[in-house]
């Protein structure tokens, strides 16, 4: 079993809706769990982690674990075009990450 | 702003070069990675370091070798470059204090090619 899985996508959603995307992981030694956003042609760039369990919330967007499921979520409220990306989770461990293979979101205007 | 470099957007080298990535971060960041993304695979960890001279394998470490001679650089090096090194290769930083560790900086990558 991988350590980190995300759902492959591509997932396509009109502008406004409210996008969840999920991920779960294997290790429960995980404290820290990390969700990068990466244009095209870029390198990914933090967004936001939580440390254990419990909610974050960051403007548009809600970074949830349930340590009891093992599972990771980022909701993004009142989508945009400009958050059409590819979103990767990550668990962090040891001062390293594991990352999730990403899921490409589009929001159609 | 952490602002990570990486010296080349895009590379083409033949098999059996020498190739070397250069990363520089102005962030006085103790660690520094080096990853590689390829479709349906993601990011994965080459080598880390998490300080001058030291350096950690990661997941795929083989056929790769690192250099860090100073802080804020970090080499990656394909000691004889193959085909299946074609690749996005990303170096990343992040300090070492606690949780913060694990905010790692991402350089805009390098596409290399080998033919």
């Amino acid at each position: 079993q991988k350590e980190v899985e995300q759902d492959p996508g591509p997932l396509s959603v009109p502008e406004g809706a409210i996008v969840s995307l999920n991920c779960t992981y294997s290790n429960s030694a995980f404290q820290y769990f990390m969700w990068y956003r990466q244009y095209s042609r870029k390198g990914p760039e933090l967004l936001m982690y939580t440390y254990s369990s419990g909610n974050k919330e960051d403007g548009r967007f809600t970074a949830q674990v349930d340590k009891s499921s093992k599972y990771i979520s980022l909701f993004i409220r009142d989508s945009q075009p400009s958050d059409s990306a590819t979103y990767l989770c990550a668990t962090g461990a040891n001062s390293k990450l594991t990352f999730g293979k990403g899921i490409t979101l589009s929001v159609r205007p | 702003d952490v602002k990570v470099t990486q010296s080349s957007r895009y590379l083409v080298k033949r098999t059996g070069e020498k190739v070397f990535l250069e990363c520089v971060q102005d962030m006085d960041h103790e660690n520094m990675f080096w990853y590689r993304q390829d479709p349906g695979l993601g990011l994965r960890l080459i080598y880390f370091s998490y300080d001058v001279k030291m350096k950690e394998k990661g997941d795929i470490p083989e056929g790769y070798s690192v250099s860090r001679e100073k802080k804020e650089r970090f080499s990656l090096i394909l000691e004889s470059a193959s085909t299946n090194q074609t690749s996005m290769y990303l170096c990343a930083s992040s300090p070492s204090s606690g949780g913060r560790s694990y905010e790692q900086y991402f350089g805009p990558g390098t596409r290399l090619t080998v033919t």
